[in-house]
């Protein structure tokens, strides 16, 4: 079955740190474009990062350029985002998502996502 | 970065009524190869969105032909043929021809 796994949310200070986790099951995410969204509740979704790890790249929402670096780890099948310099903003749910290969990047499997809680 | 526009905010249906969303973009979401980027989410209460349409016009896997989308350029639309109990939630449209993706801002659909 094809899935995405969140994990590492919580909560944490300003400027503090997190590293989210995405792992993949049924397919190799190293072969597709795999993004981070994040939705604050009660909002839309807003699109953070994404990677293509088998040839590095990356792109980033200029909101967390700077602060949020996106990898892959294709041993464990897994997607990482670290989360440094956190603010009060950052605060909502962190979805990993795969974009579907000749679907346009349309986003076709989600995980269920982690809540990341930005407060002093 | 490109505007998604979609209206209505919120949708009241009886179950058998069609239903209309309309999403328009701020610039083109003609791709180089002709394709439009534009797709269409639900997102059901406590759950994350789910992929109903690609590329303006193409069901996703599983998703019941009730649900078509058309449009190009910057005017889309999706249509339900006959709304039942299980489409509640709420509708996303998405463009995906340029970074940063942006989302619309949602149309609730209520039975």
């Amino acid at each position: 079955e094809v899935q995405l796994v969140e994990s590492g949310g919580g909560v944490v200070q300003p400027g503090e740190s997190l590293r989210l986790s995405c792992v993949a099951s049924g397919f190799s995410l190293g072969s597709y474009w795999m993004q981070w969204v994040r939705q604050v509740p009660g909002q839309g979704p807003m699109w953070v990062s994404r990677i293509q790890s088998a040839g590095g790249y990356t792109t980033y929402a200029d909101s967390v350029k700077g602060r949020f670096t996106v990898s892959g780890d294709s041993a464990k099948n897994t997607m990482y985002l670290q989360m440094n310099s956190l603010r009060v903003e950052d605060t909502a749910v962190y979805y990993c998502a795969r974009a579907a290969v000749g679907g346009g990047d349309a986003l076709d499997v989600w995980g269920r996502g982690t809540m990341v809680t930005v407060a002093s | 970065d490109i505007v998604m526009t979609q209206s209505p905010l919120s949708l009241s249906v009886t179950p058998g009524e069609a239903a209309s969303i309309s999403c328009r973009s701020s610039e083109s979401l003609v791709y180089s190869n002709g394709y439009n980027y534009l797709d269409w989410y639900l997102q059901k209460p406590g759950q994350p969105p789910q992929l109903l349409i690609y590329l303006g016009s193409n069901r996703a896997s599983g998703v019941p032909d009730r649900f078509s989308g058309t449009g190009s350029g910057t005017d889309f639309t999706l249509k339900i043929s006959g709304v039942e109990a299980e489409d509640v939630g709420v509708y996303y449209c998405m463009q995906a021809v340029e970074t940063p993706l942006t989302f619309g801002g949602g149309t609730k659909v209520e039975i």
